[in-house]
């Protein structure tokens, strides 16, 4: 079964605009990942989160992870047309944190 | 740095036959994944290695999906006998972390199986 679920299932927004996708995970953690997916290739890390860490940057890319709540949000600001892909959060636990779980992730579509 | 090679890209097959896929993961690489994910859903992993040795099976499906990574380089994971329902890009990727070490995987751009 899927541990992490994305929300919402898709999202369509204009270019500048800012895009916020949710993750909620069942249970404890070793580390969060986000990732990147354009149609028909593989996927791109973007993001890992620690579980003892509350939030990360990379460029335009916020994340944040709240343990108690089990849950994770990646922010994109100033979204532009290429960021247009599906999302994906994966976690991994304490037992074998080499291995990642991933949701059914949420499409982001960004109009120019 | 190169990236994880996959082949072939595209495979189409009739139900009941066999299909293998490769993939070599990046150079250093100790752990190996195969991942299914089947069109509108996230990736679900079938099988973790480290090395040469199995870390995680448990969602094989061992009756007809078997995979291998001798020497601990390359891999092949092959299905025989297709069924309709194997219809899905397989994905693998590599990641320089172990069982207890985080470490991001970096995917291959997978194959695309069609079975009719």
């Amino acid at each position: 079964s899927q541990q992490g679920e994305e929300d919402p299932q898709a999202l369509s927004i204009q270019e500048g605009e800012n895009a916020t996708m949710n993750c909620s995970y069942k249970t404890s953690i070793n580390n969060l990942q986000w990732y990147r997916q354009n149609s028909g290739r593989g996927l791109v890390h973007l993001i890992l989160i620690r579980s003892n860490e509350r939030e990360k940057h990379s460029g335009r890319l916020r994340v944040t992870l709240d343990t108690s709540k089990k849950s994770s949000s990646l922010l994109i600001t100033a979204s532009r047309a290429a960021d247009t892909a599906s999302y994906f959060c994966a976690t991994a636990n304490n037992t074998n944190a080499g291995k990642s779980t991933f949701g059914d992730g949420t499409t982001l579509t960004v109009k120019p | 740095e190169a990236g994880v090679a996959q082949s072939p890209r595209y495979k189409i097959i009739e139900k009941r036959q066999s299909v293998a896929f490769w993939c070599n993961p990046i150079s250093g690489h100790a752990t190996l994944y195969w991942y299914q994910q089947i069109l509108g859903q996230g990736p679900k992993l079938l099988i973790q290695f480290q090395n040469n040795g199995v870390v995680d099976d448990s969602q094989l499906p061992k009756d007809r999906f078997s995979a291998e990574r001798l020497k601990g380089v390359d891999s092949t994971l092959k299905i025989q006998p297709a069924k309709l329902e194997d219809s899905a890009v397989y994905l693998c990727a590599s990641s320089s972390g172990v069982k207890k070490v985080r470490s991001p995987l970096h995917f291959g751009n997978g194959t695309r199986l069609t079975v009719t």
